[in-house]
Parts: structure tokens; sequence; C-alpha cells
């Protein structure tokens, strides 16, 4: 029962155009949205988070905009680098709730091309 | 100004040997969280620890797994008698507090079983 998907397995973009990655999550309970970044043999590096009660964060190149009517929520990055290139996680958990895991979604593969 | 720090990064094991996985958090973080990512998915909780203090275990297998996290040295987990399919990487992420996020990560200890 997967409760938080990235159904785009990969995604390829030119460099210098925008990036779009998805995330769909299941449970209403979840208030609290991450997305990290991660290159292969290394750990997720955070990049960016949202709570329930907004629907836009905005850091640098990165933007990450929330739906909870939908519940879904995207990454956009622009303009897109070569450096970006790594497979990006998004993350749910319930802020404050009994414990604080986070809910990996299965993960999308960015190539950015030169 | 040490991140989260995992040992072994590499870690082979025969079948019915047992495994032992070392987290040493961030400086002053008193939170610890390990999850597994098996090949092809996402990563998935296991358990979430304070100081000498279970907190969440409900990623956990039944049997064969344990965790703790003494009040003096890094966070252990412990993989007793490993089977083929605990082959992944594990990955131990922490926090100043329970309320603290984001959870920054380790760089992992990839499993093999041979």
């Amino acid at each position: 029962d997967q409760q938080v998907k990235q159904n785009s397995p990969s995604l390829s973009v030119q460099e210098g155009r925008i990036s779009i990655l998805n995330c769909d999550y299941t449970n209403s309970m979840f208030d609290y949205f991450l997305w990290y970044k991660k290159y292969p043999a290394e750990g997720p590096t955070f990049l960016i988070s949202i709570s329930s009660i907004k629907d836009k964060n905005e850091d640098g190149r990165f933007t990450v905009f929330l739906n909870k009517s939908a519940k879904h929520l995207s990454l956009h990055i622009v303009p897109s680098q070569p450096g970006d290139s790594a497979v990006y996680f998004c993350a749910v958990m319930n802020y404050g709730g009994a414990t604080n895991k986070l809910i990996f979604g299965t993960g999308t593969l960015l190539a950015v091309q030169p | 100004n040490a991140g989260v720090m995992q040992n072994p990064r590499h870690l082979v094991r025969r079948r019915g040997q047992e495994a032992r996985l070392r987290c040493s958090p961030m400086k002053g973080h008193s939170h610890v969280y390990w999850y597994r990512q098996l090949p092809e998915e996402g990563l998935k909780f296991m358990v979430y620890l304070q100081k000498e203090n279970i907190i969440d275990e409900s990623g956990m297998p039944k049997e064969r797994f344990s965790a703790e996290f003494p009040k003096e040295g890094p966070s252990i987990l412990r993989i007793q008698q490993v089977v083929r399919g605990d082959s992944a990487a594990y990955f131990c992420a922490s926090s100043q507090d329970r309320m603290g996020q984001p959870q920054h990560f380790g760089d992992g200890t990839r499993l093999s079983i041979l």
C-alpha cells in the first residue's frame, strides 16, 4: 500500500529549461512535506520543505508547490543545470505526531542534458 | 562540522552471520532514525530512537533486527543471522529534537550478503 507515489521513474530535460517533479500522497493527516536529492553512493540531501499551511515555498532555483485538496506536491527547478542530475525523493510526515518518521516516494531520476 | 557519520560504508557478510551498523549523529542531535533502501525502491523507515530510548520501531522486522542508541557512543543497528534479503543500503538520519526538521542523512552502509 504505497502512501506516497512518484509516478515518473525518470525525467529528461535540457539545460536551462524547467524541471517539474511530481508527488502524490494518500493520507490527509500528512502535514509536512520535503524533497531530497540523492546522488549514487551518497545519502539523501535535503532540498526544500513545505508545511500544510502554505501552498508554495521558494528557495533559489527550487520551488515546491502544495495542493492539499488534490494531495499533490511538485518540485520546480528553474533553470535546470547538469549538476541537478540525480534521484529526487519526496517525503511526507505527520509533523508533531507520535513519531516523526518520513515516508518516502520511490524517486524520480532526473537527467539534465547539456 | 561533521555531518551524520555511518560506518562501515560497505559490509559483506555470509548468510547466518551478524551485521552491526553504526551511526554517529550530527553534533547536538539526540534523535536518530534508521531507514532501509532495497534495490529499485525508496527509503523505508525502520526505527526512531532518542538517547537510551526506542520511540518508534514500527518499521523493524519482528525477528533478527534490533537497534540501540546508548547514552555514550553511536547508535547501532544489529542484524542477526543475516539472509540474502537483508542486502540493502541502510541509512541513518538525525535531528536536533523530536520536532526538528529536516532530518539529515549519512551516506549509508551498503550491506551485501553472500
